[in-house]
């Protein structure tokens, strides 16, 4: 299966502060999803990345695909309260169904 | 809404004692999963059907089945719920095929008791 680690773990910033989440893969890459959970709840869809050295922005959240280093990073700008929760990368395996998540880094945002 | 439902939010079940999960979509997409998520983990994928062909995961216990019986409802059996059986059931829908995410629901935590 495929295997997706994800750094750091869990994160406390202050509001306002910029920050960086880190996901690799132990396999190629055929697409690399972004998404939020908050406690409880099901997953978000955020964004896809899908060719090596993409780039997509989503408000102030924006991911970035390293295909070579079979990597992608989520990074958030200016962060707000509003936007803790569980970020969760996802990716297909070589079977484009079948589909496999990191654990997930825990954001909190102090106001 | 175009959606993910899953039903019920919150399952309390004893041990052994066989329990259904159900989902439903209105997005009308060919494959659906069932991932179960333990505390602070990943999602792990169970099973998925795309449209009425069953894959499993390798290490999906036998405890577990699905069932499909048309393109908007799939079930979760848990034929003996175990203690480490307890956990958040998600389910998730898409197209099929390169750069189709996910949808999910919003899961059935489920207790065993």
């Amino acid at each position: 299966s495929q295997e997706l680690e994800q750094s750091p773990q869990s994160l406390i910033v202050q509001e306002g502060k910029n920050l960086t989440i880190n996901c690799t893969s132990s396999k190629t890459l055929y697409g690399l999803y972004w998404y939020k959970q908050k406690y409880g709840e099901g997953l978000i869809f955020l964004m896809m990345l899908q060719k090596g050295g993409e780039e997509k922005s989503h408000e102030k959240i924006t991911a970035k695909l390293d295909e070579k280093k079979q990597q992608s990073s989520l990074h958030i700008t200016a962060s707000q309260p509003s936007h803790a929760g569980i970020y969760l990368c996802g990716a297909a395996a070589n079977n484009f169904n079948k589909f496999y998540f990191g654990s997930g880094t825990k954001l909190n945002v102090k106001p | 809404d175009a959606m993910v439902i899953q039903n019920p939010r919150y399952q309390v079940t004893q041990f052994g004692k066989p329990v259904t999960l159900s989902c439903s979509q209105t997005l009308n997409h060919n494959v659906m999963y069932w991932y179960q998520q333990k505390s602070s983990q990943a999602p792990k994928l169970l099973f998925h059907y795309y449209d009425k062909d069953f894959n499993n995961e390798a290490d999906t216990p036998d405890n577990f089945q699905s069932r499909r019986p048309n393109t908007s409802f799939c079930f979760l059996d848990i034929r003996s719920p175990g203690l480490g059986d307890a956990a958040m059931y998600l389910c998730a829908t898409s197209r099929g095929g390169t750069g189709s995410p996910l949808h999910f629901g919003n899961g059935t935590r489920l207790t065993v008791t």
